[in-house]
């Protein structure tokens, strides 16, 4: 019973590069998340997806995709890395329901040279 | 959806001692949840508050809500070293969006 997991959990890339961070959960949640968190900055929402084909931006999503074809995985694709893009990511998910409570994964710790 | 804006940013006490951090906000909620962030970890949700209860407990924890300020505070008490983490507040707003927005939380350092 794995609930939310990321992979990588670490990738370093270069510049220019196109990376796709994992995002699997095993709960069949509706909504899923991806935040990136840096110093000074806290937790800013990238995408989020109401359901399987249904995605929307965030706060920050320049420079991203997402898809999500099936409900349990929701890949986060950075088309063409940048330094700025040097982040941890969380993948979250929640139930439809009222509360809405987010449940997180583990992280991936992102290093673009 | 809105931010929550905890303080303070940091607080260091030692265990055994109790620690309060404040969440405050800006329109009407729905609910407010509070979460935890160990170093290198994802968060974990600790507890939640509806908009129509004052006071919830969890344990260790104790939330507080006021609508009327627009604030809520997290209590632990007799706080351990396992404590040590950064705690965010996440206030929801009314129904569409199931988005949080997460602020810069507080850093909570306990010393054993």
């Amino acid at each position: 019973d794995a609930g939310i997991t990321q992979s990588p959990r670490y990738k370093i890339t270069e510049t220019g590069r196109q990376v796709t961070l994992m995002c699997h959960q095993t709960w069949s949640h509706s909504y899923m998340f991806w935040y990136r968190q840096d110093l000074g900055h806290g937790l800013r929402l990238i995408y989020y997806s109401a359901a399987a084909d249904i995605t929307d931006k965030g706060e920050v999503p320049d420079g991203y995709v997402v898809s999500r074809s099936k409900t349990e995985n929701f890949p986060l694709t950075l088309e063409s890395a940048t330094r700025s893009q040097t982040s941890v990511y969380f993948c979250a998910s929640s139930e439809s329901n009222r509360e809405e409570t987010q449940y997180f994964g583990p992280g991936t710790r992102l290093l673009v040279l | 959806s809105q931010q929550g804006e905890e303080d303070p940013q940091a607080l260091s006490i030692q265990e055994g001692e109790n620690a309060t951090m404040n969440c405050s906000y800006k329109t009407s909620i729905n609910n407010l949840q509070w979460y935890r962030q160990n170093s290198g970890r994802g968060l974990v949700h600790l507890i939640l508050i509806r908009s129509n209860e004052r006071e919830k407990h969890s344990g260790r924890l104790r939330v507080t809500l006021d609508t009327s300020k627009k604030s809520s505070s997290l209590l632990i008490t007799a706080s351990r070293a396992a404590d040590t983490a950064s705690y965010f507040c996440a206030p929801r707003s009314g129904a569409g969006s199931y988005q949080l927005t997460f602020g810069k939380g507080t850093k909570l350092s306990v010393i054993p």
